[in-house]
């Protein structure tokens, strides 16, 4: 409904399984951007495309892989996670990632990520 | 260290009641601020946005304060209903390509 859309909804995996998380969106935005959120903790922002690049990588683990074939799609592919992983991954978008400041983000629901 | 802080985890007020929720920041200098709401199982949804040299932005029954003095940003909601229970957030903007959040505060309105 917000027009950015996340698969799955739900996943549970194991700490050795190979996953991806998918974002798309359809509001014709350039940037989009992976935040975590953890119980009774900040979202936390991971990484940011713009254009198709990455703009910002937040000292995030390399168990968690982004990637960007356009503008359009994000993946967040997840190996070798740790159970303090599990979270709801958030996608959001911008019309592009401004300097200024004035990103007014567009969530998508979120994949919640158990990991066992 | 920079901190974001929203008065309380949880606010529970009466249905009509203004509630009012409170974030303040220290190490800062925003450029903007922005309040969400996040319903259960949802992603936030943008509410609004004040920039530093606004003292006041409102959009229906919604009204939000931002004092760079006191660094605190008040977010009211009048005559409150139970449709108005969510988690609300506030997320500093500063010059940099990023946003900070806080933890948020649950709001619930009592019919």
């Amino acid at each position: 409904e917000t027009g950015v859309t996340q698969t799955p909804r739900h996943l549970v995996m194991g700490m050795t399984n190979k996953k991806s998380l998918k974002c798309e969106q359809h509001l014709g935005h350039n940037a989009m951007y992976w935040y975590k959120q953890s119980a009774k903790k900040p979202l936390e922002l991971m990484f940011v495309y713009n254009f198709k690049e990455q703009t910002e990588n937040n000292s995030v683990p390399s168990r968690f892989s982004p990637e960007c074939p356009n503008s359009s799609h994000l993946f967040l592919h997840l190996h070798t996670l740790q159970p303090e992983d599990s979270a709801l991954y958030l996608c959001a978008s911008t019309p592009e990632a401004s300097s200024s400041g004035a990103n007014v983000l567009t969530f998508g629901a979120g994949s919640r990520l158990t990991v066992l | 260290s920079q901190k974001i802080e929203q008065n309380s985890e949880a606010l529970n007020i009466q249905e009509g009641k203004t509630a009012t929720l409170t974030c303040n920041y220290t190490n800062y200098s925003p450029a903007y601020l922005q309040w969400y709401r996040q319903d259960p199982g949802r992603g936030p949804v943008f509410l609004l946005l004040i920039r530093e040299n606004e003292k006041e932005k409102r959009k229906e029954r919604l009204k939000v304060t931002f004092d760079t003095t006191l660094k605190q940003s008040l977010f009211h909601i009048t005559a409150s209903q139970p449709a108005d229970s969510a988690t609300y957030l506030c997320a500093l903007a500063t010059g940099a390509n990023n946003l900070f959040f806080g933890t948020g505060t649950r709001l619930t309105v009592i019919p």
